[in-house]
């Protein structure tokens, strides 16, 4: 089963309007990370936002916020204020704890390309 | 600040061919290190993992290893490159510690584009 799945192949969103990324995760773990990576078409992989799962408050980072709900295992990462620079794929991540076993290992889903249009 | 370089940024092999991807770490001592592989239009499967000089782990078998020789080196090889070995490679780094926190980020390379022919 995969565990973590983005369900939008590609988005598209007018410059300047708000964005929302859909992913949603599968794990029996109770402490996890939640990741988003901005990958440009230059091919680097780009942290962009963080959410522990015990963590109370959703994760903000400028432009970039988390939606997280636990109890549906949603993780969709909003975009406010789309810039044109925004256009790239964007991945969700995660890592589970595993009994501290995990060893940085991030499994990730298979992606959203955002186009932002002038 | 700490910096990754990563490099050929694309190579083209023939079927049968060695392989060797360097990548090299900044500004940090001790770091773990990790080689991810991206097929195209897909997510990054972790290929190997480091947390120290000499160690490395594997995470799914195949045809390439991996070696760090020293601290803030890692290299991705393979003695004979098969067509299924093309892909996207990238390297990150991330602050090494005694166990691994699950807010543990990861930084990336540039990455390499290997194509097989």
């Amino acid at each position: 089963a995969q565990k973590i799945t983005q369900t939008q192949p590609g988005m598209f969103v007018q410059e300047k309007e708000a964005v929302t990324l859909d992913c949603t995760y599968d794990t029996s773990d109770p402490s996890y990370g939640l990741f988003w990576y901005k990958q440009p078409s230059s091919g680097e992989m780009i942290f962009l936002i963080y959410q522990g799962s015990y963590d109370q408050q959703n994760a903000t980072e400028g432009r970039y916020s988390l939606n997280f709900q636990k109890a549906r295992k949603s993780a969709n990462l909003v975009i406010s204020a789309s810039q044109l620079g925004d256009s790239a794929m964007y991945f969700c991540a995660m890592r589970e704890d595993g009994g501290g076993t995990s060893y940085g290992k991030l499994t990730f889903g298979q992606g959203t390309i955002l186009t932002v249009h002038p | 600040s700490q910096t990754i370089h990563q490099w050929p940024a694309t190579l083209v092999q023939p079927v049968g061919s060695p392989l060797s991807l360097e990548c090299t770490v900044e500004g940090t001592s001790n770091p773990n290190l990790y080689w991810y592989r991206q097929a195209a239009g897909r997510g990054l499967q972790l290929l190997f993992y480091s947390v120290g000089i000499g160690q490395i782990s594997s995470e799914v078998p195949q045809n390439l290893s991996a070696s760090r020789p020293q601290d803030r080196q890692f290299i991705l090889s393979s003695k004979k490159l098969l067509l299924s070995d093309s892909g996207f490679y990238l390297c990150a780094w991330s602050e090494g510690q005694e166990s691994f926190a699950t807010n543990e980020k990861l930084f990336f390379g540039s990455g390499t584009q290997l194509s097989v022919l």
